[in-house]
């Protein structure tokens, strides 16, 4: 019964790097989703994956923003040329199919330096 | 567009001292309005979904109820390990995400 996981727990990086961040839902949980919650603001949708359907992407930020899940199961997703307005934390979270609360891990903070 | 604005945005109470923090929605379909507890620090811990006007649930000091145009979270004696951030959600059936309000955040002083 093990919940969602996430890592890095922290990532620092400099501008225009690529960073890699990874999530691993809780098993049998069909949906998976991220989020990002920058200082003081709510959380902000980014990303939405269930099943073997195509994503939903309509909260990625830009270009720069990519995620993919492999098996159903673990996602990655990507920033490429980090930018400072990148840093905050990173939140993902996973669903089953019978119920549609999410449960979220302990997210990764990332810093863009 | 979905919006969730949460009041007040921070709440300092004494040990014992009940209050209610409130959740103003707008959604075109609502699936389900969630409540959220977060620790500094930690990811959103799930408290409470609630699917229909009039619907509440309770969990410990905890009272989540749900009208057509807000809900409210209502504690009932709290002590300072309930000092969190509570986050109100709705999703609505035409959407794949949650629309998050910014929190309340609440301290409790013993």
């Amino acid at each position: 019964g093990a919940g969602v996981s996430q890592s890095p727990s922290n990532k620092v990086t400099e501008k225009g790097k690529d960073v890699e961040l990874r999530c691993d839902p809780i098993s049998g949980h069909t949906a998976l989703y991220w989020y990002r919650q920058s200082l003081g603001q709510g959380l902000e949708f980014l990303i939405y994956f269930q099943g073997n359907s195509a994503p939903d992407k309509s909260g990625l930020p830009s270009d720069r923003f990519s995620a993919e899940r492999t098996g159903g199961s673990v996602s990655t997703l990507t920033i490429q040329r980090t930018q400072q307005e990148d840093s905050a934390v990173y939140l993902c979270a996973s669903s089953s199919p019978r119920y549609n609360e999410q449960f979220f891990g302990p997210g990764t903070r990332l810093t863009v330096l | 567009e979905d919006q969730v604005t949460q009041s007040p945005e921070a709440l300092r109470l004494q040990e014992g001292e009940s209050s209610s923090l409130n959740c103003s929605y707008t959604v075109s379909g609502l699936r389900g309005l969630f409540w959220y507890r977060q620790d500094p620090g930690k990811g959103p811990e799930f408290l409470f979904t609630l699917y229909s006007a009039g619907e509440e649930k309770e969990k410990e000091r905890l009272k989540a109820t749900l009208t057509k145009k807000e809900s409210f979270l209502h504690i009932t004696a709290p002590k300072p390990e309930d000092s969190a951030t509570y986050l109100c959600a709705v999703q609505a059936w035409a959407n794949n995400d949650m629309r998050f309000g910014a929190g309340t955040r609440l301290t409790v002083k013993p």
